[in-house]
C-alpha cells in the first residue's frame, strides 16, 4: 500500500516568508509525528499527534513554528516568518500507535536564503 | 526527563568484524526499542525492533539486546558488509502523558573494505 508521503520535496523561500508543509500519514495510523534534522544530525523531535489526544507540542523550537493534523489524517507544519537556522530535512512519520513501527516519509527540505 | 542516550556517535570497522551500537534510556516502563538504519539522502528504516517481553532478538546478521534492569540495549551487526554503512538510531517509547518515541543520537558506522 502507499507509504507516508510528504510535500513538498524541495522548498526554497526567503527569511521572513511563511511556508507550509504537509504530510499524508499511512491510512489508519493514529500516530503522527514531526521531526527536523539538520545535515549530518539526528533526529529532533518536533511534534506529537495521537488520536484525538491534545498534540504533545515540547519539541517545537519556538512559537513560529505550529502544526495541526485535520480529522486524524493530513498533518500541516507550518513556520511562520522563516529563519535561516530553519534549513533543514523536515521528516514526517506515522505509526499504527505508539508501540508500533514508525514510517517515514521521504521528507521536505527546506532551505530559507 | 525523557532521555535515549547513544554510544559510540562514529563507528569505524573492517569488513566482516562485528559492529556493536549501545543505548541507554531513563524511563524503566519502557516496552518497546526499535532500530532505525538512514542511508545517505534516505529516510530512516526500522531494521529491527524488541519488546520488553524479550531479552533478545535476531534477523540473519542484526540481533538486538535487552537488559531490562540495567535499562539499556543493544544493537550487533555480525560480518559487516560495505552496504551497512549508515547511520543508526536507537529509540525507546515513554509511557508518561504521551508515550512517544525518543531517539538517541545516532550512530555513524563506516564499514571499510
Amino acid at each position: 500500500g502507499a507509504g507516508v508521503s510528504q510535500s513538498p520535496s524541495n522548498k526554497v523561500t526567503e527569511k521572513g516568508k511563511d511556508v507550509e508543509l504537509r504530510c499524508d500519514p499511512i491510512s489508519g495510523h493514529t500516530a503522527l509525528y514531526w521531526y527536523r534534522q539538520s545535515l549530518g544530525q539526528g533526529l529532533e523531535f518536533l511534534i506529537y499527534f495521537q488520536g484525538n489526544s491534545a498534540p504533545d507540542k515540547s519539541g517545537l523550537p519556538s512559537d513560529r513554528f505550529s502544526a495541526e493534523r485535520t480529522g486524524g489524517s493530513v498533518s500541516t507544519l507550518t513556520i511562520q516568518r522563516t529563519q535561516q537556522e530553519d534549513s533543514a530535512v523536515y521528516l514526517c512519520a506515522s505509526s499504527l500507535g505508539h508501540t508500533d513501527t514508525q514510517y517515514f516519509g521521504p521528507g521536505t527540505r527546506l532551505t530559507v536564503l | 526527563g525523557e532521555n535515549v542516550e547513544q554510544h559510540p556517535s562514529t563507528l569505524s570497522v573492517q569488513e566482516g568484524d562485528s559492529a556493536v551500537i549501545k543505548c541507554t534510556y531513563s524511563d524503566s516502563a519502557s516496552n518497546y526499542f526499535p532500530w532505525y538504519k538512514q542511508e545517505l539522502g534516505k529516510r530512516p528504516q526500522l531494521i529491527i525492533d524488541i519488546r520488553s517481553n524479550v531479552g533478545e532478538k535476531k534477523d540473519q546478521r542484526i540481533a538486538v539486546t535487552l537488559n531490562k534492569t540495567a535499562k539499556h540495549f543493544s544493537l550487533h551487526i555480525t560480518e559487516t558488509q560495505p552496504e551497512d554503512s549508515a547511520v543508526y538510531f536507537c529509540a525507546a517509547v515513554f509511557s508518561g502523558g504521551y508515550n512517544k518515541l525518543i531517539f538517541g543520537a545516532g550512530t555513524r558506522l563506516a564499514v571499510h573494505p
